[in-house]
């Protein structure tokens, strides 16, 4: 499969716990993104990464929320001391080179389940 | 800020019919604009982009187009099936600076079609 890949697709976790997930890009896309997307709510961006450097990131990337791509190939969102209010679909998208001109591909997401 | 919003918010139709979705943005400019369909608890499908310079692309019973100066564009689905039921998003890529903002999106129209 050469599309972008999420891992896990479902996680269900304790108010509280520490969460991970991974997102592997197309093969040569260099720019990646993260979005978070609640029920009936289209996509909100939530941080851009150009090969290794992160970019951009939104006012709802709070303290408790990291994102990494340490090698510029695939990327982790990690959430600190969930929240239920941090359920939600998180969706990986990545780009090639080329600024905007060419598109974003999204993987399946993640639904992240806060209990 | 970017806004895109999108009209109707939900359609049921008969199979057969030819309908139009609707989606206009506040901030013209943009790289690209692109049409997503996702399907209930999934990641989201690319159906069609269309770049800042042009009017309109086609992809089988789905066309779209844009007039970046009124920031509109429209889907134009020809004899929909029961199976384009879905959710069709509307996103923009606009920039600032000196690269890629990132999509924003609209909320979706939610679209049933009747067998």
């Amino acid at each position: 499969d050469t599309g972008v890949s999420q891992d896990p697709r479902h996680k269900i976790t304790k108010r509280g716990q520490n969460v991970t997930f991974r997102c592997d890009p197309i093969s040569e896309h260099n720019r990646l993104y993260w979005y978070r997307q609640t029920l009936g709510q289209g996509p909100e961006f939530l941080t851009y990464f150009q090969n290794e450097a992160q970019l951009e990131k939104s006012r709802l990337l709070s303290d408790r929320f990291s994102a990494e791509r340490p090698k510029g190939s695939f990327s982790t969102l990690e959430i600190q001391r969930t929240e239920q209010g941090d359920s939600a679909m998180y969706l990986c998208a990545s780009s090639p080179p080329g600024q905007g001109w060419f598109g974003a591909f999204f993987g399946q997401g993640t639904r992240l389940t806060v209990v | 800020k970017q806004e895109v919003t999108q009209i109707p918010a939900a359609l049921s139709v008969p199979e057969g019919e030819n309908l139009v979705l609707n989606c206009s943005f506040t901030d013209s400019a943009i790289y690209n604009l692109q049409w997503f369909r996702q399907d209930p608890g999934k990641g989201l499908t690319s159906l069609l982009l269309i770049q800042s310079s042009q009017r309109e692309q086609t992809s089988g019973r789905l066309n779209a187009s844009l007039d970046k100066s009124s920031g509109r564009s429209t889907l134009y689905i020809a004899a929909s099936q029961p199976g384009d039921s879905a959710t069709y998003l509307c996103a923009v890529e606009g920039y600032s600076g000196g690269g890629a903002d990132g999509l924003t999106f609209g909320k979706g129209t939610h679209l049933i079609i009747q067998p």
